[in-house]
C-alpha cells in the first residue's frame, strides 16, 4: 500500500462549485505540504501545515491537519479553471522535512 | 526576486552516457533538494543538500549522486543512463530544511533513448 493516499485520483467539478481532496499518511505526521503542479512543470507551494488541528487559508484555498488522524484535507471553495492542475500533497514522516513522500496526485479539472 | 533556476529544461541522452543537472536555488537558500518524477512512480526524493553536505538520501542506486558548491549551487549526476532514468527532475530550495515551505524550480526533463 502507498505510504500516502491521496483521493480522489481525479475531479471534475463545475466552475464556482466546492471540492475537497484528501491526504492520508500510513505514517506519523511531523508536517504536511501541498502544491499544485501544471502538467510537466514544477510545483507551486501552496501551504505547510505543521501542528494538529492547524487550518491556514489562501485566498479560495484551505488545508486543514489532522495530527491524530494522520490526514489533511484541502478544500477549495467556489472553484475557478484557474483552480485546475494536479495537487499533491508531501508528508514529513521523520520530523526532520529533509525527506518528503508525496502522494500521488489529484488530477483537478473546472468545466465552464 | 528569482526563483529556483534548473538548466537545462530538456535533454535527450543515449542510454550508457552520463547527465549532470544544474540548480540555482532562490538567493539565501541554502537547502538543495532533488526529486524525479515519472508517471509510474510519482515524485519520488532522490537527496537533500545543505550547507555543502548530504543530509539525506533516497532510495536511488549509485549511479545517482549529486553534490553542493559554496554558493548553494548544486548539481545532480547520472551515470550509466537506464531508460528508466527518463523523467523529469526537480529540484527545491529553502532557506533551512523544509522551514517555510520548498520552492521547486521547473525542472529538467530528461529523456534516455
Amino acid at each position: 500500500s502507498q505510504e500516502l493516499e491521496q483521493s480522489p485520483q481525479s475531479l471534475i467539478v463545475q466552475e464556482g462549485k466546492n471540492l475537497t481532496i484528501n491526504c492520508t499518511s500510513s505514517k506519523t505526521l511531523y508536517g504536511l505540504y501541498w502544491y499544485k503542479q501544471k502538467y510537466g512543470e514544477g510545483l507551486i507551494f501552496l501551504m505547510m501545515l505543521q501542528k494538529g488541528g492547524e487550518e491556514k487559508s489562501h485566498e479560495k484555498i484551505t488545508a486543514k491537519l489532522d495530527e491524530k488522524k494522520q490526514q489533511s484535507s484541502l478544500h477549495i471553495t467556489a472553484s475557478q479553471p484557474s483552480h485546475a492542475g494536479i495537487y499533491l500533497c508531501g508528508a514529513d514522516n521523520t520530523g526532520t522535512a529533509s525527506k518528503l513522500t508525496f502522494g500521488t496526485g489529484t488530477r483537478l479539472q473546472v468545466t465552464l | 526576486k528569482a526563483g529556483v533556476t534548473q538548466t537545462p529544461r530538456y535533454l535527450i541522452k543515449t542510454r550508457g552516457q552520463q547527465v549532470t543537472l544544474s540548480c540555482s536555488p532562490i538567493s539565501g537558500h541554502r537547502s538543495v533538494s532533488w526529486y524525479q518524477q515519472t508517471p509510474g512512480q510519482g515524485l519520488q526524493f532522490l537527496f537533500e543538500y545543505f550547507s555543502e553536505t548530504q543530509r539525506n538520501k533516497g532510495n536511488f542506486p549509485g549511479r545517482f549522486s549529486g553534490r553542493q558548491f559554496s554558493n548553494s549551487r548544486s548539481e545532480m549526476n547520472v551515470s550509466t543512463l537506464e531508460l528508466g532514468d527518463s523523467a523529469l527532475y526537480l529540484c527545491a530550495s529553502s532557506w533551512d530544511t523544509g522551514f517555510g515551505g520548498y520552492t521547486f524550480g521547473s525542472g529538467t526533463r530528461l529523456t534516455v533513448v
